[in-house]
């Protein structure tokens, strides 16, 4: 079946560290990725997407490759940010399933002044 | 312009009212979505419209029914909700249900039922 594993958080940062969040993927085909971001009390906002093997996503500098011999998708940042405190949703979604999004648990990240 | 918008933003309900969630996007969108999300949960999937027909229901009790009025509308009907039905409730739309067509949320209305 169609799975999405993240790694567990929370994760806890000060400004300007290096960010890794791990997204690892279980589907058949070819799935697109996505990276979500949801701050407190709000809605989902997409953070980037790759739709086909090596594409790299990239925003807001954020980064994430499809690593398809790995099935992979771990999100980096550079330099994060306290701005950047957020809960952090991989994704995928298939066409056979007409549209269906599934998400890794989310990971919560705080970045500390 | 990526916006989906969400009314009301905060609703709070007794479990023998009847009240609707109201969903709305302008991006000429054909697929249109409600999520149910728990705290420290990702969303899950409650329905999928595609060209304003119901295309996926995934076996939500009956106490929730949604309406696709035209394709810039999504409402969903509350009636004889339950406590544990307390929840954000996510509307997303997207061009149509293809696997490359990214889903944009709104922000989401927060159910408290009492």
């Amino acid at each position: 079946g169609n799975s999405v594993t993240q790694m567990e958080g929370p994760v806890t940062l000060s400004e300007e560290a290096f960010l890794t969040i791990n997204c690892t993927y279980t589907a058949t085909g070819y799935p697109s990725l996505f990276w979500y971001v949801q701050y407190p009390g709000e809605g989902l906002q997409l953070l980037l997407k790759a739709t086909k093997a090596d594409d790299k996503g990239s925003n807001k500098g954020f980064e994430a490759t499809y690593r398809k011999e790995t099935t992979s998708f771990h999100l980096e940042k550079g330099s994060v940010q306290v701005s950047d405190s957020a809960v952090y949703f991989c994704a995928l979604q298939r066409g056979s399933t007409l549209g269906r999004l599934y998400f890794g648990r989310g990971t919560q990240l705080t970045v500390w002044p | 312009d990526t916006e989906v918008t969400q009314t009301p933003k905060h609703l709070v309900m007794g479990m023998t009212n009847k009240k609707s969630l109201k969903c709305e996007q302008h991006m000429g969108h054909r697929a249109m979505y409600w999520y149910k999300q728990k705290a420290k949960k990702p969303p899950e999937l409650m329905f999928v419209y595609s060209y304003e027909k119901l295309s996926i229901n995934e076996s939500v009790p009956s106490r929730f029914s949604p309406e696709c009025p035209n394709s810039s509308l999504l409402n969903l009907h509350l009636h004889a909700l339950q406590p544990e039905d307390s929840a954000l409730y996510l509307c997303a739309s997207s061009q149509e249900d293809r696997s490359t067509d990214t889903q944009y949320f709104g922000p989401g209305t927060r159910l408290t039922v009492l």
